[in-house]
């Protein structure tokens, strides 16, 4: 089982659409949960931090579900700028990436 | 504004050469990472370093060697580059002293051709 799986996409989705982003790892002694946006040939940056009670950043709500070692990212009213590539990210003392899934915004 | 830069932003080499790639950071961070990045694939740890006297390989650093000069410098060395070294290579930091000491911040990252 790889260590951070991730559907690949691509989504694409319409201005305005909320979409969902999942993601599982096969780590259980994990303790540090990101999301980072990647832009084509850029550097990853990090978008927000997942906690266990879940948190949110304007439009932007993650969710961590340890015992089912899961993790989710919802946009809601999606942005022709959100269009990128979405990392889901898990460690301990060193991070794993996952591949990342693809999300195309639309007019 | 504190920064992590790269250089060089684009190498093209031949097989058999040696190259370097360079980081610096005017972060303050503790801890240093050097990735690589394939087409379709994730981001893979080459080598890590905590502080100036620790370097630890990561899960691909055959063919790889690094250098921590200073808290604030971590070079990558490639001894003699392969054509199967060809990628885009990242460098990140992260400081241990925050609550999410594990928040990792990148440079813009070096393109490498290897012929």
């Amino acid at each position: 089982r790889k260590e951070v799986e991730q559907d690949p996409g691509p989504f694409n989705v319409p201005e305005g659409a909320t979409v969902a982003f999942n993601c599982t790892y096969s780590n259980s002694a994990s303790q540090s949960f990101f999301w980072y946006r990647q832009d084509c040939r850029k550097e990853p940056k990090l978008l927000m931090s997942v906690y266990s009670s879940g948190n949110e950043d304007g439009r932007f709500t993650a969710q961590l579900n340890r015992a089912s070692q899961y993790i989710s990212l919802l946009i809601r009213d999606s942005k022709l700028s959100d269009s990128a590539t979405y990392l889901c990210v898990v460690g301990y003392s060193t991070l794993t990436f996952g591949k990342g899934t693809m999300l195309l915004v639309s007019p | 504004d504190a920064d992590v830069t790269q250089t060089p932003r684009n190498r093209i080499t031949k097989t058999g050469k040696r190259i370097m790639l360079e980081c610096s950071q005017t972060k303050g961070h503790d801890r240093m990472y050097w990735y690589r990045q394939d087409p379709g694939l994730g981001l893979q740890l080459i080598y890590y370093s905590f502080d100036v006297k620790d370097i630890n390989k990561g899960e691909i650093s055959d063919g790889y060697s690094v250098s921590r000069q200073a808290q604030a410098k971590f070079s990558l060395s490639l001894e003699s580059a392969i054509p199967n070294q060809t990628a885009l290579y990242f460098c990140a930091t992260s400081d241990s002293r925050l609550a999410r000491g594990n928040e990792q911040f990148f440079g813009p990252g070096t393109r490498l051709t290897v012929l």
